[in-house]
């Protein structure tokens, strides 16, 4: 079954330490992946699509890559401003599955 | 510029009674089309997508339906709502922008 999991589920950090979120893909024929941000009672903000293996996306302080089965979300000197939950999705086909998201909390 | 317009915001609607949110999207044509639901504290769930006028592709076989009758509109509907189908529904279009809507917040009690 084709899935779409994201790690780990929720993530807590001080200001000012990097650290990175996962999506894991398992479906075939991907024709792009893409990040959101999304904050409480707000629709899905999109923040970048990689549609290749080896590609990579920054903005500000975030930095997207991919591979032939997962993306990294790598958040550098994070602020709590970049609290929020981060979302991937996968298009195949003309299917976007979302994964479940990654919680981050930062505090200063 | 390219918009996605959602309503209503919030809806509150009791149980067996019947549904229809729309969404419309402005600035472009042809849009790949799709309608998510998200109880709270959880993922997007994909419910509907449709490449065109009166094409629509289902995820769920439950008592939710779609409908595109327009290029750029696309309409959730239900006969009879369940407490299950509360939660936040979004539309979204898979275009140069990856936009969503704003979405509605859905209650049945």
């Amino acid at each position: 079954e084709d899935q779409v999991t994201q790690s780990p589920e929720a993530l807590r950090l001080q200001e000012g330490e990097s650290s990175s979120l996962n999506c894991s893909y398992t479906v075939s024929g991907l024709r792009g992946l893409f990040w959101y941000r999304q904050d409480p009672g707000k629709g899905p903000e999109f923040l970048f699509t990689l549609y290749s293996a080896g590609e990579e996306k920054e903005k500000e302080r975030l930095k997207a890559t991919l591979t032939k089965k997962e993306s990294f979300l790598h958040i550098t000197a994070p602020k709590p401003e970049d609290s929020a939950t981060y979302l991937c999705a996968v298009l195949y086909g003309n299917k976007l599955v979302f994964g479940a998201g990654t919680i981050l909390r930062v505090k200063s | 510029s390219q918009t996605i317009h959602q309503w209503p915001a919030t809806l509150v609607q009791p149980v067996g009674s019947p549904l229809s949110l729309e969404c419309t999207v402005e600035g472009t044509s042809n849009p790949n089309l799709y309608w998510y639901r998200q109880a709270a504290g959880r993922g997007l769930q994909l419910l509907f997508y449709s490449v065109g006028i009166g094409q629509i592709s289902s995820e769920v076989p439950q008592n939710l339906s779609a409908s595109r009758p327009q290029d750029r509109q696309f309409i959730l509907s239900s006969k009879k709502l369940l407490l299950s189908d509360s939660g936040f529904y979004l539309c979204a279009w898979l275009g140069q922008g990856k936009f969503f809507g704003p979405g509605t917040r859905l209650t049945v009690l």
